[in-house]
């Protein structure tokens, strides 16, 4: 299985202030085709994970464009350029790469 | 809108089966677009990924619950189910449905269903 690592698992930032998560797998996510298949959720509390992140870069429909996600190969980063209370949960990398799908830690932002 | 939703027994005694259904609505499980999933999360955990389904019936199971695990697909009631067969403690956790546009983008869920290994 391909391992995900997440850093930090915990993230306490000042609304208004830029965060970002890393994110790195044990084996590259770029495909034959061409594709990246890094992903990146939100699991707000209470409640199931939604898509922020598709293919690396890709907002989600609805996502706000203040969720930017970069990287290529075996690394990845997901950042808020600014952290609002809405953003308070767990977020997730996940590969889908190869099956089966496995997700890294998962990192808890909380407001200060 | 599309809307998935579990259910099935919270409690299940150890060495027992683990039965639990989704059921789709707001959209049809045999349109052929997508993959219909399991994930799993124990309470205070992360999350991991069970297995899917295609409407034909095709499924992936992740190999370290494959002996013990069936997805299975009714399209006329437009439900998947799951069973976990053998099970024990570290089996409860709450158990996701979710819509897989084909690569892992999962961009519908259920609420997630508590199931709890206990005799």
């Amino acid at each position: 299985d391909i391992v995900m690592t997440q850093t930090p698992l915990s993230l306490s930032v000042t609304p208004g202030q830029p965060a970002s998560i890393s994110c790195k797998s044990s084996q590259s996510l770029l495909h034959s085709d061409g594709k990246t298949y890094l992903y990146w959720y939100l699991q707000k509390p209470g409640q199931p994970p939604q898509l922020l992140i598709y293919e690396v870069s890709n907002r989600f429909s609805g996502v706000p464009d203040r969720f930017s996600g970069s990287g290529s190969g075996t690394d990845f980063t997901l950042k808020i350029s600014r952290v609002e209370a809405e953003d308070v949960g767990v977020y997730y990398c996940m590969q889908s790469i190869q099956l089966p799908w496995t997700f890294g830690q998962g990192t808890k932002v909380e407001i200060k | 809108q599309v809307q998935l939703q579990e259910s099935g027994p919270g409690l299940v005694k150890p060495s027992q089966t683990l039965s639990l259904t989704c059921t789709v609505s707001g959209g049809s499980i045999s349109s052929g677009d997508y993959y219909w999933s399991w994930i799993r999360q124990p309470p205070g955990k992360g999350l991991e990924w069970i297995g899917y389904i295609y409407y034909s019936g095709s499924t992936y199971y992740n190999p370290s619950l494959k002996s013990r695990v069936t997805i299975s697909v009714d399209t006329s009631k437009n439900q998947f189910s799951l069973k976990l067969s053998s099970v024990t403690a570290a089996d409860t956790a709450v158990y996701y449905c979710a819509r897989d546009l084909g690569y892992g983008d999962y961009d519908y869920w259920g609420q997630g269903t508590l199931v709890t290994v206990s005799s």
